[in-house]
């Protein structure tokens, strides 16, 4: 199985602030990776996929790059509405695994 | 407006089994794979199984492989999990998922709890 390592666990920031998640798969996964924002009490969300392409309805602050064994979830200008739950997720092989989960909270 | 919505959830005994649905809306569901996702309570997201578009394919994660049956039926756009011998460890959100693909998740229905617990 591919496993996905996250870091970091949580992020405390400010509005405004510039957010990096990282997401690092065990194996090369070429660009089959997701990201998935995921708000208290509410399903996840398809965010970023193909590790760089944005999903519609999520605006450009949020970006994803990376390929290989490496990728990282950028927000530009951290909003209110962006504090949340993000999981990156591989699609290369199955099982399909998840990262454990980054927590963006208010500092 | 593409939905999904589960519905059979609730509290079972360990051992027991459940049927989970997932009523697909807004879409051409014979024409996608299909996904549960489970995620226990303050816990992060486990894949659990999915079936292609004709029902014919069937994969499962190694922890319910054996116990849980995916299927579908296209006449009906509805997603099933047939979940036996049901553990405490299963108890968790599940939700139904559709793979616009190639293996990514969307939408999420909105999940539905199981809970095993005597």
């Amino acid at each position: 199985d591919i496993q996905m390592t996250q870091s970091p666990s949580s992020v405390s920031a400010s509005v405004g602030d510039r957010v990096s998640i990282t997401c690092r798969a065990s194996q090369g996964i070429s660009t089959w990776l997701a990201w998935y924002q995921q708000k208290p009490g509410e399903a996840p969300k398809l965010l970023i996929y193909a590790a760089s392409s944005l999903q519609s309805g999520f605006p450009s602050r949020f970006s994803g790059s990376g390929s290989g064994t490496d990728f990282t979830l950028t927000i530009s200008s951290l909003q209110p509405e962006d504090f949340a739950t993000y999981y990156c997720q591989q699609a290369n092989s199955s099982p399909l695994t998840f990262g454990g989960g980054t927590k963006v909270e208010i500092k | 407006e593409v939905q999904l919505v589960e519905s059979g959830g609730g509290l079972v005994q360990p051992g027991g089994s459940l049927r989970l649905s997932c009523a697909a809306s807004g879409f051409t569901f014979r024409s996608y794979w299909m996904h549960w996702v489970r995620q226990a309570p303050g816990e992060g997201l486990v894949w659990v199984s999915r079936i292609n578009s004709g029902g014919s394919d069937t994969d499962y994660a190694d922890s319910v492989r054996g116990r849980f049956t995916i299927s579908r039926d296209n006449a009906r756009n509805t997603l099933f999990l047939q979940m036996s011998s049901l553990r405490a460890e299963d108890t968790a959100f599940y939700f139904c998922v559709r793979d616009p693909g190639p293996g990514w998740f969307d939408p999420w229905g909105q999940g539905i709890l199981v809970t095993v617990s005597s």
